[in-house]
């Protein structure tokens, strides 16, 4: 069974780069079966997608978020990670890290537990 | 940018049925999938494909699609199901995911 786990820092300054890590067990980032993206949920609002990379390596991004995003794989790590430029306090949410399965396709049917990101000076 | 529209809320009470709507165009050529959303819990998939189910969900959860639209029927609804519930689906290109509105479902 694939589990995911987010790392990073809960707090980021204004203007500087949130950078997080998921860190996969249970099958390789290398692998052809699955995708990995991205998901955050601001305070009061709804779910919405970042970005995601396939085992070809191929990125896509939310084009609102496009300009400041990052999205790469460090199979020597076995993990992804994120990176998101002069964040704003607008970028405060729980930051979920995803994978969608094959079988799933154009989903995500495993999750991380989240982590909690803060944007504050 | 594509837009999936759901009902902010849905009342039930436990044993009825709720039925959650998501609109949107892209939804005529791409399926659509679910999750359920608690405070403080990661988004678990209840439907994927539009009607597939994974497993470990229950059978109550079970999803349908009709032209521009697809829908999520928690049939005999627990206490447990409240929750907020988002529909998802992907841009014509394949490169972009895209998130409902999501509805929060209250059982009464």
């Amino acid at each position: 069974q694939l589990q995911l786990q987010e790392s990073g820092p809960g707090l980021v300054k204004p203007s500087e780069t949130l950078a997080l890590t998921c860190s996969v067990s249970g099958d390789s980032v290398s692998s052809y079966s699955y995708s990995w993206g991205w998901v955050r949920q601001s305070p009061g609002k709804g779910l919405e997608w970042i970005a995601n990379i396939y085992y070809n390596g191929r990125t896509y991004s939310d084009p609102s978020l496009r300009s400041r995003v990052t999205i790469s794989v460090d199979k020597s790590k076995n993990h992804f990670s994120l990176n998101l430029r002069s964040v704003t306090a607008a970028d405060t949410a729980v930051y979920y890290c995803a994978s969608g399965s094959s079988r799933v396709n154009d989903g995500f049917d495993f999750w991380g537990r989240g982590t909690t990101v803060t944007v504050s000076s | 940018s594509y837009e999936l529209t759901q009902p902010p809320s849905v009342s039930v009470s436990p044993g009825q049925t709720a039925m959650i709507t998501c609109s949107g165009d892209i939804l005529s050529k791409k399926y659509g999938y679910w999750y359920q959303k608690k405070p403080g819990q990661a988004p678990v998939l209840v439907i994927y494909k539009d009607s597939e189910r994974p497993s470990g969900i229950p059978e109550r959860f079970s999803g349908s699609s009709s032209g521009t639209t697809v829908t999520l029927t928690i049939s005999g609804v627990q206490a447990e199901d409240e929750a907020d519930y988002y529909c998802q689906s992907i841009d014509n290109n394949n490169s972009y995911y895209v998130f409902g509105t999501g509805t929060k479902v209250t059982v009464l």
